[in-house]
């Protein structure tokens, strides 16, 4: 699987969109972009994924740069519940592919009031 | 739908003895994962299934672990002898090709002492 590199840290208003960036040069044609996020004391949980093309889900969107080295998560407006340790992954899609997932150590994002 | 369900949620036990972790993946779920997480080494992967059969278990760390899928609706991880240095969160997760993520449990907070 593709490294991803992530900032240690991030903060943002309750309200405002929240921006996490994430860097995957190394990613290869068949691999997907995948975001999980894990709310202290909890299992992760998926947000969205992607190949090329940008996403948006119920969550909130996903947009990747056309070279796919480097992709944004964008959580539209942040609520203090979205405070969490925000996962980008890099890896193959298919079969248990989904479930076979490289965390590194992720964004924390804290959300103020 | 239940979720992936882990019992027990919290485990304490004596260096030596012998622990048993539980999971019972979402119905249908034709994948399980088993996740150990620490501060030191974050989430990682220690074997998965597909369809009751062991695919991977390079990431399990010692021959004192072992996990096993008797059925499709249940999968167990036993650590013997238990040592303090096993304590972690171990997570177990649940996939289906057709749903293109991964979904975990609660885990169980292990304390070896």
């Amino acid at each position: 699987d593709a490294k991803t590199t992530q900032p240690t840290s991030m903060d943002c208003a309750e309200g405002r969109a929240a921006n996490l960036p994430c860097n995957h040069s190394t990613i290869s044609g068949n691999e997907y972009v995948y975001w999980y996020r894990q709310i202290h004391s909890q299992g992760p949980q998926y947000i969205i994924h992607g190949l090329k093309n940008n996403e948006t889900n119920e969550m909130a969107s996903l947009i990747i740069t056309e070279d796919r080295k480097s992709s944004t998560l964008i959580l539209p407006h942040a609520t203090l519940r979205d405070t969490a340790v925000y996962y980008c992954i890099a890896g193959p899609g298919g079969g248990t592919s989904y479930g076979k997932l490289t965390f590194g150590q992720g964004t924390i994002l804290t959300v103020h009031p | 739908d239940a979720g992936v369900i882990q019992s027990p949620r919290h485990e304490v036990t004596e260096m030596g003895q012998e622990v048993t972790l539980r999971c019972k993946p979402i119905s249908g779920h034709n994948s399980l994962f088993w996740y150990r997480q620490t501060m030191m080494r974050g989430l990682e992967l220690l074997i998965y299934f597909n369809n009751n059969v062991p695919i991977d278990d390079s990431g399990m760390p010692e021959d004192r672990f072992s996990a096993k899928m008797p059925n499709a609706s249940f999968s167990t991880l036993k650590i013997q002898p238990s040592e303090p240095r096993d304590s972690a969160v171990y997570f177990c997760a649940s996939s289906l090709p057709s749903r293109s993520r991964a979904f975990f449990g609660q885990g169980t907070r292990l304390t070896v002492v």
